[in-house]
């Protein structure tokens, strides 16, 4: 059973938009948050993370929101640049971060000039 | 400063076979963990190692091990190879054995493939 989802596995925005990427767990124990980026042939990067002690972080163009209640996250970037154009992916970890990532699956993300 | 360095980037190899994939961590990150990302699936955890010693396991057969060395670089080892290990292996670094204060870092991964 995946206790990450990500149910749009692609999304389009014109470039200057908002894009919103979201994210579905279903493990109560889960309390670190992460959004990583990945483009072809490269390594997931590092975008943004968020404790469940907030329920939202920013940092320049990204803005993660945490509503624990419905056990969902999401992803806006504002405004949307063509080199956001990748994969997308949402992650999860229980104590603090102390144990493994589990990821979603991924969300395409297509910014279009 | 280097990242996450994994070698080799690519490599084929057919069934029956045993593959050993490489990993360099960060300067100063003691932490290794391995992940295998099979197309259209996000990463999924196998191992994590600290100070040399495993300290996770995902759900992966008996058929995969690991190693961290002295110098924090570490070897994934895969035996008697299938077609379903076909992946890109991903390996990250983060300086402790837990990442809340700074995430996991990591490599561009190995994509291997299984004919």
């Amino acid at each position: 059973d995946q206790q990450v989802k990500q149910n749009s596995p692609s999304l389009s925005v014109q470039e200057g938009r908002i894009s919103i990427l979201n994210c579905d767990y279903t493990n109560s124990m889960f309390d670190y948050f992460l959004w990583y980026k990945k483009y072809p042939a490269e390594g997931p990067t590092f975008l943004i993370s968020i404790s469940s002690i907030k329920d939202k972080n920013e940092d320049g163009r990204f803005t993660v929101f945490l509503n624990k209640s419905a056990k969902h996250l999401s992803l806006h970037i504002v405004p949307s640049q063509p080199g956001d154009s990748a994969v997308y992916f949402c992650a999860a970890s229980e104590g603090s971060g102390n144990t493994p990532l589990v990821f979603g699956k991924g969300t395409r993300l297509s910014v279009i000039a | 400063d280097a990242g996450v360095t994994q070698s080799p980037t690519h490599l084929i190899k057919t069934r029956g076979q045993h593959v050993t994939l490489r990993c360099s961590p960060i300067s100063g990150h003691k932490s290794v963990s391995w992940y295998q990302q099979v197309l259209g699936q996000g990463p999924q955890f196998i191992f994590q190692y600290y100070e040399k010693e495993e300290r996770g396991r995902g759900n992966f057969p008996d058929r995969f091990s690991a190693r961290q060395f002295p110098n924090y670089s570490s070897e994934l080892n895969v035996n008697a190879l299938l077609l379903g290990d076909s992946a890109l292996y991903l390996c990250a670094s983060s300086p402790a054995a837990g990442q809340r204060i700074k995430p996991q870092h990591f490599g561009d991964g190995t994509r291997l493939s299984i004919l």
